[in-house]
């Protein structure tokens, strides 16, 4: 079973605007983890928040954690069409520290 | 550049042939892991390796096997390939839990039985 979940699973919105989206995962976690994914395409690492940390920034990403609620947000502010893809959360759970466990996704398509 | 090399990208296999799909990090990461992704899916974990010598089952290992005999790589093989193993597969390496710079991913194997 995946350990993340993430709401929505589509979400479609204008360039310049904002886009949210939210992660709830099972288990304890050592760290929270998200991802892009452009079609047909790899991977690629985002942004890492620790399970001691509540609130990070990179660019135009801001992620926030809460592990009283199992749950993160990651928002993309002033969105670009560049930006469409998918984005996946993924968690480290407290000892099991090989193991990455992703969410099903959620595909964002900006529009110009 | 440095990273995650994956070879082949693309591969057809008739049902019951074997392969060796290949993965090669230059980033001196201990950790390294095999995942499949199935479409609308996210990744999901075949086998991992905490360092050469040292390999470990994942989410959904059956049918798939690993080994680590250097640190630099990591090859995935189908024994007998079914139908049911028909995806994408990626390779990634990484420091421990992601260190701070997360996993990085080579950029797949499309893989179809036939």
């Amino acid at each position: 079973s995946q350990q993340g979940e993430e709401d929505p699973q589509a979400l479609s919105i204008q360039e310049g605007e904002n886009a949210t989206m939210n992660c709830s995962y099972k288990t304890s976690i050592n760290n929270l983890q998200w991802y892009r994914q452009n079609s047909g395409r790899g991977l690629v690492h985002l942004i890492l928040i620790r399970s001691n940390e509540r609130e990070k920034h990179s660019g135009r990403l801001r992620v926030t954690l809460d592990t009283s609620k199992k749950s993160s947000s990651l928002l993309i502010t002033a969105s670009r069409a560049a930006d469409t893809a998918s984005y996946f959360c993924a968690t480290v759970a407290r000892d099991s520290w090989g193991k990455l466990q992703f969410g099903a996704g959620t595909q964002v398509v900006v529009t110009p | 550049n440095a990273g995650v090399t994956q070879t082949p990208k693309f591969q057809v296999l008739k049902t019951g042939q074997s392969m060796t799909l290949q993965c090669a990090q230059d980033m001196n990461h201990e950790y390294m892991s095999w995942y499949r992704q199935d479409p609308g899916m996210g990744l999901r974990l075949i086998h991992y390796s905490v360092g050469a010598g040292i390999t470990d089952q994942g989410e959904v290992p059956n049918g798939y096997n690993v080994s680590r005999s250097t640190t630099e790589d990591f090859p995935l093989r189908l024994l007998s390939a079914a139908p049911s193993q028909t995806s994408v597969y990626f390779c990634a390496s990484h420091t421990r839990g992601g260190g701070t710079y997360g996993y990085t991913f080579g950029s797949g194997t499309r893989l179809t039985v036939v």
